[in-house]
């Protein structure tokens, strides 16, 4: 089955330091990846859409300069979380599509800033 | 704007009862609905996926239904176990990415 992977699992940072987190898909590719974010008890709230080779689409209310989208492959897509603040401190799961319809979730990036 | 709802937030239920855990959404032009599981901290894993024209998928102990019509669906446990305590999520496809539920958090006590 289709696999997506993150790195890294877990992050720990300080206020004002750049975070990047990786999101790859591992035996097919990836047209199309998502990055979702869910805060405690929360459910999962996409924050933007990227297709690779071109400009992220953002949902409204998330900073498109603030978070940092990458999709320079067609296996791999990165986010990162420009001077990051405590109140960013989230879980980030990303999601990859290929040519069918399915959304493949990878097992999410746990993100605290101190 | 789709809004997905899940009813209810959280279910406390003995070992070895049958559940259902219910899943609402507002725009009924969807293309699939799909259950996931979330254990704490963790990522999701996809539990069934039920396309807009079929009316249910079963996967073991569990049963979801949907009725797009009505924009409802419901994911049935049978016979349930202390593994199954999980947060369950619904999530509905249309013109967007998949717009998510807030979960019910299960508890299976033994």
């Amino acid at each position: 089955g289709a696999v997506v992977s993150q790195h890294p699992s877990w992050v720990i940072c300080k206020s004002g330091t750049s975070v990047k987190i990786e999101c790859r898909s591992l035996d097919f590719q990836a047209t199309t990846m998502f990055w979702y974010r869910q805060f405690p008890k929360q459910s999962l709230m996409l924050m933007a859409t990227s297709n690779e080779g071109s400009k992220a689409t953002y949902e409204q209310g998330v900073e498109k300069d603030k978070f940092l989208i990458n999709h320079a492959s067609l296996t791999l897509s990165t986010l990162t979380v420009t001077s990051a603040h405590p109140e960013d401190s989230s879980f980030y799961i990303c999601s990859a599509k290929g040519a069918g319809e399915t959304q493949y979730f990878g097992p999410g990036t746990r993100l605290l800033v101190l | 704007k789709q809004e997905v709802t899940q009813i209810p937030a959280a279910l406390s239920v003995p070992e070895g009862e049958n559940l259902v855990l219910n899943c609402s959404f507002t725009d009924s032009a969807i293309y699939n609905l799909q259950w996931f599981r979330q254990d704490p901290g963790k990522g999701l894993t996809s539990l069934l996926l039920i396309q807009s024209s079929q009316r249910e998928q079963t996967s073991g102990r569990l049963n979801a239904s949907l009725d797009k019509s009505s924009g409802r669906s419901t994911l049935y446990i049978a016979a349930s176990q202390p593994g199954d305590s999980a947060t369950y999520l619904c999530a509905v496809r249309g013109n967007t990415p998949l717009v998510f539920g807030k979960g019910t958090r299960l508890s299976v006590i033994a």
